[in-house]
């Protein structure tokens, strides 16, 4: 019973370095999303996806990149990492919708 | 477009019973969920009630829903310390991309 399971649980990245954020289900979901928090605040979406090969972006999704080659992984890619993007970040799957535990993200 | 509102702050003393409220906007939500968050965690999925249903009750947890009002509530018996967190409430329309909009939280504070 793994549901959603994130990679990894924390990382420090230091100004414009690169990273990729994995994310699989085992749920067969077709749909899965990205969002991020910020401390104190709600959900934002970043991107998501309807299915395998579908992909399209949410409310906040300068500065990242998706894929979905496959219905269990949507992995996200940060480019050019940036302090604004310091948050803790968590992928999900639906219906219904499951969270990863999530990636804390530090940018310095 | 779609709005899910709770009130922010929710005080009970241990063994009394938790009530948090929800309304939302869309009409067309086909699931309505609730997720325990608490600090530094991930968000739990706690329940989840589909439109048709008026009522779902899972040990503790007790879910009403209102379609008429668009009024969610979690109602949670014999409320422990171990129940303070943020509480979210969220809908997931039906059909597209099934994009759920969350609701801002509320923080239950659990007194001895």
């Amino acid at each position: 019973n793994a549901g959603v399971t994130q990679t990894p649980k924390f990382r420090i990245l230091k100004i414009g370095q690169s990273m990729t954020l994995q994310c699989a289900q085992d749920m067969n979901h077709n749909y899965m999303y990205w969002y991020r928090q910020d401390p104190g605040m709600g959900l934002k979406l970043i991107y998501y996806s309807v299915g395998a090969g579908i992909t399209d972006k949410g409310e906040v999704p300068n500065g990242y990149n998706v894929s979905r080659s496959t219905t269990e992984d949507f992995p996200l890619r940060l480019e050019l990492a940036a302090p604004s993007q310091t948050s803790v970040y968590f992928c999900a799957s639906s219906p219904p919708l499951h969270f990863g535990n999530g990636t804390r993200l530090t940018v310095t | 477009g779609e709005d899910v509102e709770q009130s922010l702050f929710l005080s009970v003393r241990e063994g009394d019973s938790s009530v948090i409220n929800c309304t939302y906007t869309d009409s067309s939500s086909t699931y309505l969920y609730w997720y325990k968050q608490e600090p530094g965690a991930g968000l739990q999925l706690l329940t989840y009630i589909f439109s048709n249903m008026d009522m779902k009750q899972d040990q503790r947890l007790t879910v009403l829903l209102n379609k008429k009002d668009k009024h969610l509530s979690l109602r949670i018996a014999d409320t422990q310390t171990g129940d303070s967190a943020i509480y979210f409430c969220a809908e997931n329309a039906s059909g597209g991309s099934y994009i759920p909009t969350f609701g801002r939280g509320t923080s239950l504070i659990v007194h001895p």
